[in-house]
C-alpha cells in the first residue's frame, strides 16, 4: 500500500487569493491524481498530475485555475487560483500503485 | 443519468446486523470495482477491489460484482460501532492506474 500525506490539512482563505496544497507519497507511485470533494457529492476529478509534463485535466477545469506540478514520482502541488466562495471543498490527492488508488487525508478549504 | 447512482442513506443499524450497500453503474465498460470507506474528517480507505463479475471475501467484508445488471454490493457481516463510517463505491476501465468514477456514499451508522 502506499500512505499519502497533504499540507495544509485545512485553511480559511479570503476571496481573490490563492493556496497551494502538497501532497507526498511514501512510495514511488505510477499515477497521482487530484479530486474534489463538495458536500453530499461524489469525489470528482480535477485533473491526472504526469511527472514532469502538463497536467491532464477533466472537462469543467482549467489549469489557469489549478496549475498543477509534479517534480518526480512521490510528489505533487495543486494550487487554486483567484478563488471564490465555490471553491470551498475538501481537496484530496491520490497515487496509483498497481490496480489500487490510494488517498491522501484532504485539505479542507474554506474561503470567505 | 450519473454514471454511478449510490443510495446516500443514511443507514442506521443495530450492533452484529448484516449491512448491505449497494451501487449500480451505466458504464458498460467498466472492469475494476472498489469500495472505500471514509471516516468523518478523513480520506477514503481502500476496503476491496474487484475485477469483473463475482465475489471476494475479507473478513467480515464481501464484495459482489453483476455486471450483466451493472450491480455491485458490499456486505458486512457482524457490523460493529467502528464500521460507522460512508461508504463510496467507485469503479474504472483498466484499474487504479486511471480516473475513478465514484457514488455519492452511504452513510452507515452502527449502534451499540
Amino acid at each position: 500500500s502506499a500512505v499519502i500525506s497533504q499540507k495544509p490539512s485545512r485553511d480559511i482563505c479570503q476571496r481573490g487569493t490563492s493556496l497551494t496544497i502538497q501532497c507526498q507519497v511514501d512510495s514511488q507511485v505510477t499515477m497521482m491524481f487530484w479530486y474534489r470533494q463538495q458536500p453530499g457529492q461524489s469525489l470528482t476529478l480535477i485533473a491526472t498530475a504526469n511527472q514532469g509534463s502538463e497536467a491532464t485535466y477533466e472537462s469543467g477545469f482549467v489549469i489557469d485555475k489549478f496549475p498543477i506540478s509534479r517534480p518526480n514520482l512521490t510528489f505533487s502541488t495543486l494550487t487554486v487560483s483567484n478563488m471564490s466562495p465555490e471553491d470551498s471543498s475538501i481537496y484530496l490527492c491520490s497515487g496509483a500503485l498497481g490496480y489500487e488508488q490510494y488517498f491522501g487525508p484532504g485539505t479542507r478549504l474554506t474561503v470567505t | 443519468q450519473k454514471e454511478v447512482e449510490q443510495d446516500p442513506g443514511p443507514l442506521s443499524v443495530p450492533e452484529g446486523a448484516i449491512v448491505s450497500l449497494n451501487c449500480t453503474y451505466s458504464n458498460s465498460a467498466f472492469q475494476y470495482f472498489m469500495w472505500y470507506r471514509q471516516y468523518s474528517r478523513k480520506g477514503p480507505e481502500l476496503l476491496m477491489y474487484t475485477y469483473s463479475s463475482g465475489n471476494k471475501e475479507d473478513g467480515r467484508f464481501t464484495a459482489q460484482v453483476d455486471k450483466s445488471s451493472k450491480y455491485i454490493s458490499l456486505f458486512i457481516r457482524d457490523s460493529q460501532p467502528s464500521d460507522s463510517a460512508t461508504y463510496l463505491c467507485a469503479m474504472s476501465v483498466t484499474g487504479g492506474s486511471e480516473k475513478l468514477v465514484f457514488g455519492k456514499g452511504t452513510k452507515l451508522t452502527v449502534n451499540p
